[in-house]
């Protein structure tokens, strides 16, 4: 299996512009989660989604994040408009329900290295 | 609220010698509990896993780690450190209490000296 693909690696926008990242989970992962990393505040949950609906939001940021899947096999992050403190790693991770249904290990992909000017 | 604790910022081991990262958490439950490294400019591997039964857990690359649920401690270690250990690592905690959310420490980097 690939694993779980992301895109861009890097991206460098100017403030106020619209960002998407992109994310493909592993095939037969129902469950996709959108994760931050910055120095200042480690890793972050932002969304998860179960079975294509979003579970839980509560970690993002504000109304300028948006999360989509629109189908079982694709995922997006978008930030409109864009600032300099959203600069950070993005990371998108997937897994697989275990024993009893319950998620078991999220596998994580390489991660969108954002930069906003 | 489930919270996880890495004390050891950062960590500095010669090659073969031995390692020990320091994890506690907090969870209200049985917890699911994980190790993730991360080389630099990469996403985060698992090194282990541990759900349930044995509390000794073995994982990749020679890493184990130990449940201690009267410490609320995982502990990872490993025997004798290669130089491409050097890396960060993440413990995490979740679980079906937490609705499978993971909850990350914030991690210790490891250097390793020839």
């Amino acid at each position: 299996d690939a694993g779980v693909i992301q895109s861009p690696r890097h991206e460098v926008t100017e403030m106020g512009q619209e960002v998407t990242l992109r994310c493909k989970p592993i095939s037969g992962h129902n469950s996709l989660f959108w994760y931050r990393q910055t120095m200042m505040r480690g890793l972050e949950l932002l969304i998860y989604f179960n079975n294509n609906v979003p579970i839980d939001d509560s970690g993002m940021p504000e109304d300028r994040f948006s999360a989509k899947m629109p189908n079982a096999s694709f995922s997006t992050l978008k930030i409109q408009p864009s600032e300099p403190r959203d600069s950070a790693v993005y990371f998108c991770a997937s897994s697989s329900p275990g024993r009893g249904g319950l998620q078991e290990t999220q596998y994580f992909g390489p991660g969108t290295r954002l930069l906003v000017l | 609220a489930q919270s996880v604790t890495q004390p050891d910022i950062h960590i500095t081991v010669s090659e073969g010698a031995s390692l020990e990262l320091r994890c506690n958490y907090s969870y209200g439950a049985t917890p699911y509990l994980f190790w993730y490294v991360q080389s630099p400019g990469q996403g985060l591997q698992l090194l282990l896993k541990y759900f349930s039964g044995d509390t000794l857990v073995q994982g990749i690359k020679g890493f184990e780690a130990e449940f201690k649920r009267s410490q609320s401690s995982f502990n990872l270690r490993k025997p004798s450190v290669h130089w491409s250990d050097a890396a960060e690592y993440f413990c995490a905690v979740g679980g079906p209490a937490a609705g499978n959310k993971l909850t990350f420490g914030g991690g210790t980097r490891v250097l390793v000296k020839p």
